[in-house]
């Protein structure tokens, strides 16, 4: 069975752009969280959606938007781009909302110059 | 609201020795998560542990969980090379769905 995927792999954006990341869940699973990962340091959520509807959100400024679709997966959004969100951001999904056990995608590396 | 907190941060051994990395969490949970991070790579899934008393194991990594003490710990049967990675613990909030993780244990071990 295929594992969370999550494109693109590395982009490259500037300062005040916008950019769209994508993750597709484990099939079966309806629920998919967002990460940010700063080099050096854990992981910070960001979002959780389940069915289609945002079911959580960490301390993350408005720039930052996701959705779910039908198919469950799931892009999240970051507007406005500053030096600030160069990081791996990474995708996870679970069979339902809460505390199931989540699994990991490969990431995405966001540089911002 | 919930911290997370591992230590040491940065850990370095011998092939053949024993360690333990501690995490420690600030408000009740009963659900802990140890993965591990290999350099530019995503976060691998090493144990689920579920309740007070939990203990699972797996090759030369056994982990633990006293939800009273708030307290997991990740012990390492001596260390081979291939261990080298960064470990995290991780704390669910079920209330509003999060997972906090701890910053880190950075571990290279050494021939």
């Amino acid at each position: 069975d295929a594992g969370v995927t999550q494109s693109p792999t590395h982009l490259i954006k500037t300062r005040g752009q916008q950019v769209t990341l994508r993750c597709s869940p484990i099939s079966g699973h309806k629920s998919v969280s967002w990460y940010q990962q700063v080099l050096g340091q854990g992981p910070q959520f960001i979002f959780q959606y389940y069915e289609k509807e945002e079911r959580g959100r960490g301390n993350f400024p408005d720039r930052f938007s996701a959705r779910q679709f039908p198919n469950y997966s799931s892009e999240l959004n970051v507007n406005a781009l500053l030096l600030g969100d160069s990081a791996l951001y990474l995708c996870a999904s679970s069979r339902g909302q809460g505390a199931d056990e989540q699994f990991f995608g490969p990431g995405t590396r966001l540089t911002v110059l | 609201e919930l911290k997370v907190e591992q230590n040491p941060l940065f850990l370095s051994m011998q092939e053949g020795k024993n360690y333990t990395i501690y995490c420690n969490y600030s408000t009740t949970s009963d659900r802990l998560y140890w993965y591990r991070q290999d350099p530019g790579k995503s976060l691998e899934s090493l144990f689920v542990l579920l309740s007070n008393g939990a203990v699972k194991q797996e090759g030369r990594l056994m982990a633990s969980l006293d939800t009273k003490a708030r307290l997991s710990t990740l012990h390492i049967t001596a260390a081979v090379h291939d261990l080298s990675a960064t470990y995290f613990c991780a704390v669910d909030m079920a209330l509003n769905n999060d997972m906090r993780f701890g910053a880190g244990t950075r571990l290279t071990v050494k021939p």
